[in-house]
C-alpha cells in the first residue's frame, strides 16, 4: 500500500563533485534496469540502462554499477551540475512481465552552487 | 529519441466529475502503452497496462470501472477517471515502449510529460 507521508530519500552535493545515487531493487528475475531523472512537475527522463548480463556501463558523465548478487544498483554521475538537480528513480523489468517497470522509491539530489 | 505527449497537462475538477487523459505517441506506433499515478514525495506506481485492440490489464487495487482505459488506435490511449473525488487528486503519467510493442526483450519506454489532476 502507498506510505502516508513518505520522504524521498535526498542527497546534497557541492557542483562540481561526483554524486553517487543507490538503489536496491526487489526481483531477483529483473534483467534489465533503468535510471530515470525527474524534475518538478515533469515526467521521468531516460538517463542510462544496463541488463543483467553487464556490471557496468558508462554514458556521458554517467556510470550505471550493477551488483546482481545484493541487488544493488547505482548510478554515479561525473562533475555535478546545478541541472542535475531533480528526482533520480531506478526501474527494474523482468523479461515475460510485458515490460512492465517497477520503480524504486527515488533520491532527490540537489546541487549546492 | 521517442516522443510521448499528454492532454491536458493540468486540470481542475469539482467532486464528482469525470475527466478524461490522453497520451500519444507522436512518431512511434504503440500497441501498448502504460499508466502510472505519483503521490508528491512518492514513486510512480503502475496503474494498468493499455493494449490496443483489447481490454487494459489492471493492477491489484486499481478499480477498473473508476479509471476507464481505452487504446483506440496505435498511437492514442485515454484515461477516464469516472467520478473523480479528491482523493483522486494526483500526477498520472503515461508512457510507452518505443519497439512498437512486439514481444521480445523489454526496451526503453517513454514517459509522456504527465498530467496534474486537482479534484476539488
Amino acid at each position: 500500500g502507498e506510505s502516508v507521508g513518505l520522504h524521498l530519500p535526498t542527497l546534497s552535493v557541492q557542483e562540481g563533485d561526483n554524486s553517487i545515487i543507490n538503489c536496491a531493487y526487489s526481483n531477483s528475475a529483473s534483467d534489465y534496469f533503468i535510471w530515470y531523472k525527474q524534475e518538478s512537475g515533469k515526467g521521468p527522463q531516460f538517463i542510462i540502462d544496463i541488463r543483467s548480463n553487464m556490471d557496468k556501463r558508462q554514458g556521458q558523465r554517467v556510470t550505471v554499477l550493477l551488483n546482481k548478487t545484493v541487488k544493488h544498483l547505482s548510478l554515479q554521475i561525473a562533475a555535478t551540475q546545478p541541472g542535475d538537480s531533480a528526482v533520480y528513480f531506478c526501474a527494474e523489468n523482468y523479461y515475460g512481465s510485458a515490460r512492465q517497470l517497477t520503480f524504486g522509491s527515488g533520491t532527490q539530489l540537489t546541487v549546492l552552487p | 529519441g521517442a516522443v510521448v505527449s499528454q492532454h491536458p497537462s493540468w486540470v481542475i475538477c469539482k467532486s464528482g466529475t469525470s475527466v478524461k487523459i490522453e497520451c500519444r505517441s507522436l512518431d512511434f506506433q504503440a500497441t501498448t502503452m502504460f499508466w502510472y499515478r505519483q503521490f508528491p514525495k512518492q514513486s510512480l506506481m503502475l496503474m494498468a497496462t493499455s493494449n490496443e485492440g483489447s481490454k487494459a490489464t489492471y493492477e491489484q487495487g486499481v478499480e477498473k470501472d473508476k479509471f476507464l482505459i481505452n487504446h483506440a488506435s496505435l498511437t492514442l490511449s485515454t484515461l477516464t477517471v469516472t467520478s473523480a473525488h479528491p482523493e483522486d487528486s494526483s500526477f498520472y503519467i503515461c508512457s510507452a515502449p518505443a519497439s512498437g510493442g512486439a514481444e521480445g526483450p523489454p526496451d526503453t519506454q517513454y514517459f509522456g510529460p504527465g498530467t496534474r489532476l486537482t479534484v476539488l
